[in-house]
């Protein structure tokens, strides 16, 4: 089946440490992105890639790093830096304007700091 | 800059009522999109609808229709005999049209239907 992959689903980090996200699509999408959410908030954007080795900083990419090695992976890590953690993070591609440009999302991941 | 209201924090209705979630946006862009996005308990976010700015033409898929109106920056969406299945956050979302732009999408802070039996 064709979709965005994010893993683990849950994960839960000691303040300190970094922890790296999964993100990994087959719809063979040039762009991805990740967005973080908090409760009862819309979702802000980190961090976003419109093509292999290339990525941008969203508006709050402070304490994380990303990495677009491969067309089809864009793995986030949260750094100690990151001072507030705790949320619900979502990944997501985007088909070409051929396709209107459509941004579909993968099915998050939690993390808890602890 | 974008800017996407979502007025409605929290609805509740009684399963077969019609419901409109309201959607008001701003942004300087005269080409633009528009989408609407569920989000079941699970936490994904589902793609419902996207809309070009230069569409106005409404659109209505089983029991969900849209309405865009440019000159009022809106895009509202109802739902027609809500079904328990329809509890979930909404969001609204806009980004601009440009090519070979990024398409950010700018979200609002969405609006949480609850639909009781």
């Amino acid at each position: 089946d064709g979709g965005i992959t994010q893993s683990p689903k849950y994960l839960f980090r000691k303040e300190g440490q970094n922890v790296t996200l999964s993100c990994e699509q087959n719809l063979n999408h040039d762009a991805m992105y990740w967005y973080r959410q908090d409760p009862g908030q819309g979702l802000r954007l980190i961090y976003y890639s419109q093509i292999v080795n290339d990525f941008q900083k969203g508006d709050i990419a402070e304490g994380y790093s990303v990495s677009r090695e491969k067309k089809e992976s864009f793995p986030l890590t949260v750094t100690s830096a990151q001072k507030n953690p705790t949320a619900f993070y979502l990944c997501a591609s985007r088909t070409g304007a051929g396709s209107g440009n459509t941004i579909y999302f993968g099915e998050g991941s939690w993390l808890t700091v602890v | 800059a974008q800017k996407v209201t979502q007025a409605q924090t929290e609805i509740s209705v009684v399963e077969k009522e019609d419901v409109t979630l309201d959607c008001v946006y701003e942004t300087r862009d005269t080409t633009y999109y528009l989408f609407w996005y569920k989000q079941p308990p699970s936490g994904e976010l589902v793609f419902l609808i996207r809309r070009n700015s230069f569409d106005e033409q409404n659109e209505i898929s089983g029991r969900y229709s849209w309405n865009f109106q440019k000159s009022t920056s809106s895009f509202n969406f109802t739902i027609t005999a809500s079904q328990v299945v329809d509890s979930a956050v909404y969001f609204c979302a806009l980004t601009p049209y440009s090519g070979a732009g990024s398409y950010q999408l700018t979200f609002g802070k969405g609006t949480k239907l609850s639909v009781i039996p």
